[in-house]
């Protein structure tokens, strides 16, 4: 059975150190990772996609590492309106399909 | 603005019907392949459904292929998602998508969502 996992499943941290966020999979669901950001009540938004790029309007604290089945997003000196939720996304060139992570939550300690 | 606006949720019994919409504004809509993503209450993310540019590709996965029906119209700038069978798994916040141009599967831009529940 081909399983994403995300770990942690929720990380405490204080403003203005490092989260480091793990996506793996147990098989290859796809090449390519995208991460996205849901703050509570709010639709996800892009943050990277094709494994390392940002996108429109992302900052340069948010940045990604890893290759294979493990990838790791990293957000270096974590500012206030970074606590959401993020969620992973593993998918090849074609098809248009994706499967998701189920997610980290990143709150404050 | 750019922008996706969805509509067409709602309270809809088991085994009902429903069609969501999707009205796209300032960008050109019939340049990019469109997905349907949902969330259950308290949930994860799940891709729905896929349609290329020119709705020549279609994508589902299986826990709603045969139900589910992705369609587009480029000339008035809407997505649409026709749901068949509706089961109580299925009440989630649908939220219409737009890829990256480049990357057919990275999800750009995304609507408010619109809420779907499906219970007797």
């Amino acid at each position: 059975e081909k399983v994403m996992t995300q770990s942690p499943a929720t990380l405490s941290v204080s403003p203005g150190e490092r989260a480091t966020l793990s996506c793996g999979a147990s098989q290859s669901f796809g090449t390519k990772v995208a991460w996205y950001q849901q703050k509570p009540g709010q639709a996800p938004r892009l943050l990277i996609y094709g494994t390392s790029t940002r996108a429109t309007g992302i900052p340069t604290r948010f940045s990604v590492g890893g290759s294979g089945t493990e990838f790791t997003l990293i957000i270096n000196g974590l500012q206030s309106e970074d606590f959401a939720v993020y969620y992973c996304q593993r998918y090849s060139n074609w098809p248009p399909q994706g499967t998701f992570g189920p997610g980290t939550k990143v709150d404050m300690k | 603005d750019v922008q996706l606006v969805e509509s067409g949720g709602g309270l809809v019994k088991p085994g009902g019907s429903l069609r969501l919409s999707c009205a796209a504004s300032g960008f050109t809509f019939s340049s990019f392949t469109m997905n349907w993503v949902r969330q259950a209450p308290g949930k994860g993310l799940e891709w729905v459904s896929s349609i290329s540019s020119d709705s020549t590709y279609i994508y589902y996965p299986d826990s709603v292929k045969g139900r589910f029906t992705i369609s587009r119209d480029n000339t008035n700038n809407s997505l649409y998602l026709q749901m068949n069978g509706l089961r109580a798994d299925d009440t989630a916040v649908y939220y219409c998508t737009r890829a990256v141009l480049i990357e057919p599967s990275a999800m750009g831009l995304w609507g408010q969502g619109t809420l779907v529940t499906v219970s007797a």
